[in-house]
């Protein structure tokens, strides 16, 4: 069964612009995930939030959580057409951090 | 440091055939996981190990499905008959321990005709 929920499930914005995802989810978590799928390079992990962290900051990225509303958001700053992919966000609600994820968001950079 | 090796890259078989998967985690991690990826879907985890040892398979299709990592290193996924919704990418990946960040391999495309 799928946690997590992504939104919205396409998204096509022009080079440069700021692209937002939002992703909810259902029970507790210890921590959430964000990765990015492309044909060339797979699934790479982007960024790890824990359950007790509100933003956290890698490169152009930005990730929000707030448990109380079971959601997150990931924010690309001034994209680029290699941002072009589907993001994806995961939740190890279980005992053994298994993964639980979303169907994704499919990000499109137009030039 | 090298990543997730997985092969084949691609196969397509008829249905009720059998096929194998193989998958080389990053040395020296302990968890590796087997995932299903039906187009326009999350991953779907369908085996963990820890070691050589399952941690979870519960949403391993059991008649069909099997899956092995004997010297806790490489492992094997097999299917076998396969069916036409068992179309999808394979994937496996990696992580140190279990409550670390997994990598994932290149996956395998399985067309089921």
């Amino acid at each position: 069964s799928q946690q997590g929920e992504e939104d919205p499930q396409a998204l096509s914005i022009q080079e440069g612009e700021n692209a937002t995802m939002n992703c909810s989810y259902k029970t507790s978590i210890n921590n959430l995930q964000w990765y990015r799928q492309n044909s060339g390079r797979g699934l790479v992990h982007l960024i790890l939030i824990r359950s007790n962290e509100r933003e956290k900051h890698s490169g152009r990225l930005r990730v929000t959580l707030d448990t109380s509303k079971k959601s997150s958001s990931l924010l690309i700053t001034a994209s680029r057409a290699a941002d072009t992919a589907s993001y994806f966000c995961a939740t190890d609600a279980g005992s053994n951090y298994q993964l639980i994820w979303g169907a994704g968001t499919k990000l499109i950079i137009k030039p | 440091e090298a990543g997730v090796a997985q092969s084949p890259r691609y196969k397509i078989i008829e249905k009720r055939q059998s096929v194998a998967f193989w998958c080389n985690p990053i040395s020296g991690h302990a968890t590796l996981y087997w995932y299903q990826q039906i187009l326009g879907q999350g991953p779907k985890l369908l085996i963990q190990f820890q070691n050589n040892g399952v941690v979870d398979d519960s949403q391993l299709p059991k008649d069909r499905f099997s899956a092995e990592r004997l010297k806790g290193v490489d492992s094997t996924l097999k299917i076998q008959p396969a069916k036409l919704e068992d179309s999808a990418v394979y994937l496996c990946a990696s992580s140190l321990d279990w409550e670390d960040t997994q990598y994932f391999g290149p996956g395998t495309r399985l067309t089921v005709l």
